[in-house]
């Protein structure tokens, strides 16, 4: 059955450094998110992104959160200067048109 | 601004037992309402409800949605072990986003 993946599953770095992560969502699906889930909280929304574009994005997701889909199959979240607040554990998702949103198992991250 | 919440937030039960998970709306436009189960790391899909499906079964969870009363539930019966999961409602805004409530921490106990 197809799935989402992301790598790496934990990344740890160090406040002000820039990180990537990665995401390869459904082969089929159009339609591409990112959320995160701080330790104990609820699952947030930070972006969608459609035909190449950014298509919504929440108050979360400011000018240090950029999301790419360099080729067909990736789709990448990098934040630029990571702070501490940052360390959440990170899903990707994708879906179709009109059905459920798959999830990636998560990458955890950790800013010390 | 949409709003998701979900009761209880902890449940504790014996395996065999029914349990009935509680989700209750504020959105401005009411697209779906769906749940999900999170075990150790990604949310996995459980059930879509939308005005045109307002009750979905798959062995023993089943899920309804009240769209009057702005509410849905998830019903497990004869719980397992297995069961023991976060479970999550969202509110589904077509394409877009998904509002999640807090969930809820279903543990079964042997």
């Amino acid at each position: 059955e197809p799935e989402v993946t992301q790598t790496p599953s934990h990344q740890v770095t160090q406040m002000g450094q820039e990180v990537i992560l990665r995401c390869v969502p459904i082969s089929n699906h159009l339609y591409f998110y990112w959320y995160r889930q701080i330790l104990g909280q609820k699952v947030e929304f930070l972006v969608s992104f459609y035909n190449n574009e950014i298509s919504e994005k929440s108050e979360i997701f400011d000018d240090q959160f950029s999301v790419e889909r360099p080729d067909g199959s990736n789709f990448t979240l990098k934040i630029r200067s990571t702070k501490l607040e940052d360390s959440a554990m990170y899903f990707c998702a994708s879906k179709e048109i009109l059905y459920e949103q798959y999830f990636g198992p998560g990458t955890r991250l950790t800013v010390t | 601004e949409d709003k998701v919440v979900q009761s209880p937030l902890s449940l504790v039960v014996h395996e065999g037992d029914t349990v009935t998970l509680n989700c209750s709306y504020e959105v401005t436009n009411f697209r779906s309402l769906l749940w999900y189960k999170q075990e150790k790391k990604a949310p996995t899909f459980l059930f879509m409800l939308t005005s045109s499906g307002i009750e979905k079964k798959s062995g023993r969870l089943s899920s309804i949605l009240d769209k009057k009363e702005l509410f849905s539930i998830l019903n497990i019966t004869a719980t397992q072990t297995g069961d023991s999961a976060i479970y999550l409602c969202a509110h589904g805004q077509g394409a877009q986003k998904l509002v999640f409530g807090q969930g809820t921490r279903l543990t079964i106990n042997p």
